[in-house]
């Protein structure tokens, strides 16, 4: 089993739609969250972090940890075309997570149809 | 500034041939970082170099795996004997030395083994 699940999608939904990403994973020792977002033939690029549980707001993006579930999401308001991307999750065991390894989903990949 | 560059864009080789993958960090970043890209896989963590500390190999699929950064900056990563199971998107990320700085991804060598 892997230590971070995340479900691969593909998903589409219409633009102007509520869009929620979901990973859950295995180890405890995890601390800091994050999402990053990859358009086609780019690397990633961070989006959000949080730090254990809670919420994260930045614009149209929260993120939420559930450290009890083991369970995080990005949720992305009202969607743009622009928002279509491949949106993997990350997570590390430290405090320093620039400079740790990361742990990452396999990614889900999102398309927002116009 | 400029950001992570890599090279090639992209490689075809055949099995049994040695491939050199050549990552450019941000400039001043002290952390470089290596992750493969396979479909339906997310991102595996490789090697990671932080300053002049031994590197972490912990994440080497095997012993043709190989990399290292010379002078602190650029870094190659050889793939020794490739197998077809090598193919993937090989991705170098660099960041600073300490606090909570992302990691910055550059676009990745795709790399299929034939």
């Amino acid at each position: 089993q892997k230590e971070v699940e995340q479900d691969p999608g593909p998903l589409s939904v219409p633009e102007g739609a509520i869009v929620s990403l979901n990973c859950t994973y295995s180890n405890s020792a995890f601390q800091y969250f994050m999402w990053y977002r990859q358009y086609s033939r780019k690397g990633p690029e961070l989006l959000m972090y949080t730090y254990s549980s809670g919420n994260k707001e930045d614009g149209r993006f929260t993120a939420q940890v559930d450290k009890s579930s083991k369970y995080i999401s990005l949720f992305i308001r009202d969607s743009q075309p622009s928002d279509s991307a491949t949106y993997l999750c990350a997570m590390s065991g430290g405090a320093n997570f620039g400079n740790e390894k990361l742990t990452f989903g396999t990614g889900t990949r999102l398309t927002i149809i116009p | 500034g400029a950001g992570v560059s890599q090279s090639p864009s992209n490689k075809v080789t055949e099995k049994g041939k040695d491939v050199e993958l050549r990552c450019d960090p941000i400039s001043g970043h002290t952390a470089l970082y290596w992750y493969r890209q396979s479909l339906g896989q997310g991102l595996e963590f490789l090697i990671y170099f932080q300053g002049n500390s031994a590197p972490d190999k912990s994440g080497l699929p095997s012993d043709r795996f190989s990399a290292e950064r010379t002078g602190g900056s650029v870094s190659t990563l050889t793939i020794q004997r490739t197998q077809q199971e090598d193919s993937a998107v090989y991705l170098c990320a660099s960041s600073f030395e300490r606090g909570r700085e992302t990691q910055y991804f550059g676009p990745g060598t795709r790399l299929l083994v034939l």
